[in-house]
């Protein structure tokens, strides 16, 4: 089985920076994913980690600790735009499909 | 916009009818998968056809089926519709299927019952 954490809710301001956390607990762990949805719409590819480590990308970055069975994204000089729902997604060996959690909604205020 | 459509955008239907939903993946993929998600609960991974045949299978209830035709699209038939199949059902494509193939979302259908 699988069993995958967010925050449900976060705030932050415009400008600054803000991380999201996802910790995760798999039987077989082989990749995490990150994804952008905004209300309505379809979630959108953001970031992928296998290995232990920081994978930056822009204003956007993921960190992975397989060994603490931990993620977080990492958003920085936010904008308005940002406000989104975040879904951690884990990819599970064997089972050839991505387990999502239910997302962090993320509001950036002015 | 990912390259993944589908069809119909919204859908209104009646407690026990039955619906088909409708997805093309983007050109040249080989993997679809569909997605339901609720108000209450994230993204639940239904079922995964890879060029034809099914590869995966979540939590897809035996009320629903689904197929991927030789043209690659792919339909999902959710029947005896009840109240709480009411959701956002999301079909999303890869290239191919394995680890680390990163998967496109189409716009969804927005499926109410009453």
């Amino acid at each position: 089985g699988q069993n995958i954490d967010q925050p449900t809710e976060m705030t932050a301001t415009e400008g600054a920076i803000v991380q999201i956390n996802c910790t995760y607990q798999t039987s077989g762990f082989n990749g995490l994913f990150w994804y952008q949805q905004h209300a309505g719409e379809a979630p959108t590819f953001l970031s992928y980690n296998v290995l232990d480590g920081l994978e930056e990308k822009g204003r956007f970055s993921s960190f992975l600790s397989r060994s603490k069975g931990y993620s977080y994204l990492l958003l920085k000089e936010l904008q308005m735009k940002d406000s989104a729902s975040y879904l951690c997604a884990v990819y599970q060996t064997g089972a050839n499909n991505l387990f999502f959690g239910t997302g962090t909604r993320l509001t950036v205020i002015p | 916009d990912s390259g993944v459509t589908q069809t119909p955008k919204h859908l209104i239907t009646a407690t026990g009818q039955r619906v088909t939903l409708r997805c093309s993946p983007r050109s040249g993929d080989l993997s679809v998968y569909w997605y339901q998600q609720s108000l209450d609960q994230g993204l639940q991974f239904l079922i995964q056809y890879y060029n034809g045949e099914e590869r995966a299978k979540g939590n897809i209830l035996e009320r629903f089926s689904a197929q991927q035709f030789p043209d690659l699209h792919s339909e999902l038939n959710l029947s005896s519709l009840e109240l709480g199949d009411s959701a956002l059902y999301f079909c999303a494509s890869s290239v191919a299927t394995g680890l680390l193939e990163t998967q496109y979302f189409g716009p969804g259908t927005r499926l109410l019952v009453l």
